[in-house]
């Protein structure tokens, strides 16, 4: 069965700090989405990394993709409260075929204390 | 443009009811998906669809059905609703282009069946 783990599932952390998200997934994909999603909203798109070694920032978020280790890492460096919410990983295993079906991984709730 | 739209925003049913989820796209992709999160948790694929007149099983499609009979519309019907159908229901498009498999959310509709 096609898995697709986050952790840690909650983080606390203080403002001004830097720490990461992990991403690990069972199966070969060479894509990978992250998808941001505040409290009672939709998923916003993030990043999209389409091979490996693809690495993307924008702001105080970083994503990189490590198809051979079937990993993907979100950073997060010098935390604001704004970046408060639910982080989703979500693999696209079967590119290939063309059905662009997601599986998600299972959020991790960052919350960022002033 | 609208982006992807859903309707209603909430609704509470009986169990035993039956009810159509709304969803339209004005982004003229033909990929289009119906995804359920439960309380704290990722999403979980029910339906999808790679164009008009084709649909698919996803993870979790028991109890649901869906239709596409233009680009546009991919509605989700619930029959016989139970407790288990409890859920926030998303439906999400994407152009399925080669590389661009990226998907966009609609805003959700929240379910309550009771």
């Amino acid at each position: 069965e096609l898995k697709v783990e986050q952790n840690p599932l909650f983080l606390s952390m203080q403002e001004g700090k830097n720490y990461t998200i992990y991403c690990n997934y069972s199966t070969t994909s060479d894509r990978l989405y992250w998808y941001r999603q505040d409290p009672g909203k939709s998923l916003e798109s993030l990043f999209v990394l389409l091979s490996n070694g693809a690495v993307k920032q924008e702001g105080r978020l970083m994503a990189s993709l490590d198809t051979k280790a079937r990993l993907s890492t979100l950073h997060i460096t010098a935390a604001v409260h704004d970046l408060s919410a639910t982080y989703f990983c979500a693999v696209d295993p079967e590119s290939t075929s063309g059905t662009y079906k997601y599986i998600f991984g299972t959020g991790t709730r960052l919350k960022v204390l002033a | 443009n609208a982006g992807v739209t859903q309707t209603p925003k909430f609704r509470i049913l009986k169990i035993g009811q039956s009810m159509t989820l709304q969803c339209t796209q004005d982004m003229n992709h033909n990929y289009m998906y119906w995804y359920r999160q439960d309380p704290g948790m990722g999403l979980k694929l029910i339906y999808y669809s790679v164009g008009a007149g084709i649909t698919d099983k996803g993870e979790v499609p028991n109890g649901y059905n869906v239709s596409r009979s233009t680009t546009e519309d991919f509605p989700l019907r619930l029959e016989l609703a139970a407790p288990s159908q409890t859920s926030v229901y998303f439906c999400a498009s994407s152009p399925g282009l080669a590389g661009v498999s990226e998907q966009y959310f609609g805003p959700g509709t929240r379910l309550t069946v009771t």
